[in-house]
Order: C-alpha cells, then sequence, then structure tokens
C-alpha cells in the first residue's frame, strides 16, 4: 500500500460542466502521474509532475490541466467535459527508485 | 517511440496448472526497465514484477517468473500453481531507464486470464 488516495471514487457529470479529480499521496513522493483506461486501450498517460508547481502533459492531455501546490495534493481538472472523457483514473506515484504505484480509480461517466 | 504488444487478448488456464502471457516491446534504447501488473475485477493495479533490462537473470516472485529476451525484445510472465484469485486482467509496461519527465509507463492493452476450477 503506498498510501494513494483519488476522490471521488464514481462521479457522474453532464456535458459541458467542470470537474475536478483529486489524488493524495501520504509518502512524500516527487513524481506523480494521472493515466486515464479505455478499454482496447491500456493506460495512457495525461500529465505528469516532477514537484510541486512542475508538471507536463503525456500522451492524451487535450481537454484535462492539472495542477500541484503542495507535494501530497494532484489535481486533474476537465474544463469542460466531453463524453469522449468518460473513462477510468488512475493517479500514480513514482518511487525513487523505479517502479509506480497506483492508486484505486475514479470511474466518471460524463452524460 | 516506445511501444507494447500483448497479442494475447484472453487466456484461460486450470488451477493448479501453469499459464505463460506474452508480451513483446519495440524500442531503441539499451536500458530500460518492464514491468508486469494485475488488475482484478476490483479495478486496482497491483505491481506484480519487474525487470532491469541491463541484468541477464529473470525476475522471480513467488510463483511469478518471467522470460525475459533482450535481443527478440520479448518479455513473458509465468504463472505456476495457478490459483483462482490469479483471475484479472494482466498488463505489460515498459518505462525508459531515465527518471523524472521521462518516467511514465507505456503500457500494452492486456490479457484478461481466466482460470478455471
Amino acid at each position: 500500500d503506498a498510501g494513494i488516495t483519488q476522490s471521488p471514487r464514481h462521479k457522474v457529470t453532464e456535458t459541458g460542466t467542470p470537474v475536478t479529480l483529486r489524488c493524495h499521496q501520504t509518502e512524500n513522493h516527487r513524481y506523480m502521474y494521472w493515466y486515464r483506461q479505455d478499454p482496447g486501450h491500456g493506460l495512457r498517460l495525461i500529465h505528469y509532475s516532477y514537484g510541486v508547481k512542475d508538471t507536463d502533459k503525456g500522451e492524451v492531455s487535450d481537454g484535462y490541466s492539472v495542477s500541484r501546490s503542495k507535494t501530497e495534493d494532484f489535481l486533474l481538472t476537465l474544463e469542460s467535459a466531453t463524453s469522449s472523457q468518460t473513462s477510468v483514473y488512475f493517479c500514480a506515484i513514482g518511487t525513487s527508485g523505479y517502479e509506480q504505484y497506483f492508486g484505486p480509480g475514479t470511474r466518471l461517466t460524463v452524460t | 517511440a516506445q511501444t507494447v504488444t500483448q497479442s494475447q487478448p484472453e487466456m484461460s488456464v486450470q488451477e493448479a496448472e501453469t499459464v505463460t502471457l506474452s508480451c513483446t516491446y519495440d524500442t531503441s534504447e539499451s536500458d530500460y526497465y518492464l514491468f508486469w501488473y494485475k488488475q482484478p475485477p476490483s479495478r486496482q493495479m497491483i505491481l506484480v514484477i519487474r525487470q532491469e533490462a541491463y541484468k541477464q537473470q529473470n525476475a522471480t516472485e513467488n510463483r511469478f517468473s518471467v522470460n525475459f529476451q533482450k535481443a527478440a525484445k520479448s518479455f513473458s510472465l509465468k504463472i505456476s500453481d495457478s490459483q483462482l484469485g490469479d483471475a484479472a486482467m494482466y498488463f505489460c509496461a515498459y518505462r525508459r531507464f531515465y527518471g523524472g519527465s521521462q518516467g511514465n509507463l507505456i503500457f500494452g492493452k492486456g490479457t484478461k486470464l481466466s482460470v478455471k476450477p
């Protein structure tokens, strides 16, 4: 257990509304990641962070933004949710070695 | 760009028997890491095993072992003495050697493993 929580765990929202997902870690890891999981695609990187206020884009970043004002929290925001953003979202932390450990995931449905 | 391919969308194994899941990858780099993750119906992603490309010895974790063939760019997972709790999606993943901004994982599409009692 790497001490990673995600909130909310489930969310249903309407097209066009803003949505923020939160990832919280308790072990002071520098690196944090947001992935999305879709059928037939495995997991794909959305954004990542390598420190407070240090973030960068991943493979599928369009329509998403992130923020990291504290080491322990990494927020993912959908400014205006679309149906194509219906997915399961995973947060992960990167250890000082080379492993990544994942949170429990958030299932987001955009109607 | 690196890619990871899992050619078996679904596999099935009898309880107590052995099964091997396949994974191939494409990279031009010589140093990297490879991982297998398990995702049971709970949806939690669980790290099963890891392999450093610079190590020739195949990694082993209890009933899980890998066959790492660097020249062939192959990284298969063998599960021995399969148990009902092994039923899950299994994902193969690649990570570049250098960390920081280059440390994200590249995943295959997964193999769904069923275990028959």
